[in-house]
């Protein structure tokens, strides 16, 4: 999985508590991204980073925030979970914005 | 209508036979094609990546790219049952700031000894 780990791998929490999610890499790469993937949808984008600090929204933003302090880890936070927000979260990299990605083994996280 | 689409499956054959998995999308931009396979419960992993039209092999794999039908092409020769996974399609205008990639929903792909 190139250098990419996520973490946790699993998680099962409540309707309305926060959660992180966090992604770490050791390829020195540049751009991070956050997708969820569902049934009938693929993979679709939440948010992604291009550097330290910067950071911007995708696809599927709306409910998400992301934080990136260090070139290694990018954290994805729902700040109140919901049902809907039950999926398969991938964190990929890539080393220049040209470059294709590389994804990480996914989070599972379930919303009851 | 969706960007990019991709027939679900599942596409089984059996050991040996010659796959032909399959995008069509809408958006005329589109310049980077990619295939990606992922196995069941894991993260998807990048197979062929090509730019604009025309062919690539890679051993047992080939992507073609037809961007006058808006079409484009994995072919597996010789399939093996550790073939068996999901096969997403992937495109990108690639004049972004990043690179926005949208996938198809994956074919899933069951080969039989």
């Amino acid at each position: 999985d190139a250098g990419i780990t996520q973490s946790p791998r699993h998680k099962v929490t409540e309707t309305g508590t926060p959660v992180t999610l966090r992604c770490h890499q050791t390829e020195n790469h540049r751009y991070m991204y956050w997708y969820r993937q569902d049934p009938g949808h693929g993979l679709r984008l939440i948010h992604y980073s291009y550097g330290v600090k910067d950071t911007d929204k995708g696809e599927v933003s709306d409910g998400y925030s992301v934080s990136r302090s260090k070139t290694e880890d990018f954290l994805l936070t729902l700040e109140s979970a919901t049902s809907s927000q039950t999926s398969v979260y991938f964190c990929a990299i890539s080393g220049t914005a040209q470059e294709t990605q590389y994804f990480g083994p996914g989070t599972r996280l379930l919303v009851l | 209508q969706k960007e990019v689409e991709q027939d679900p499956g599942p596409l089984s054959v059996p050991e040996g036979a010659i796959v032909s998995l399959n995008c069509t999308y809408s958006n005329s931009a589109f310049q980077y094609f990619m295939w990606y396979r992922q196995y069941s419960r894991k993260g998807p992993e990048l197979l062929m990546y090509t730019y604009s039209s025309g062919n690539k092999e890679d051993g047992r794999f080939t992507a073609q790219v037809d961007k006058s039908s808006k079409y484009i092409s994995l072919f597996i020769r010789d399939s093996q049952p550790s073939d068996s996974a999901t096969y997403l399609c992937a495109m990108s205008e690639g004049n972004t700031g990043f690179q926005k990639l949208v996938f198809g929903t994956g074919t899933r792909l069951l080969v039989s000894p």
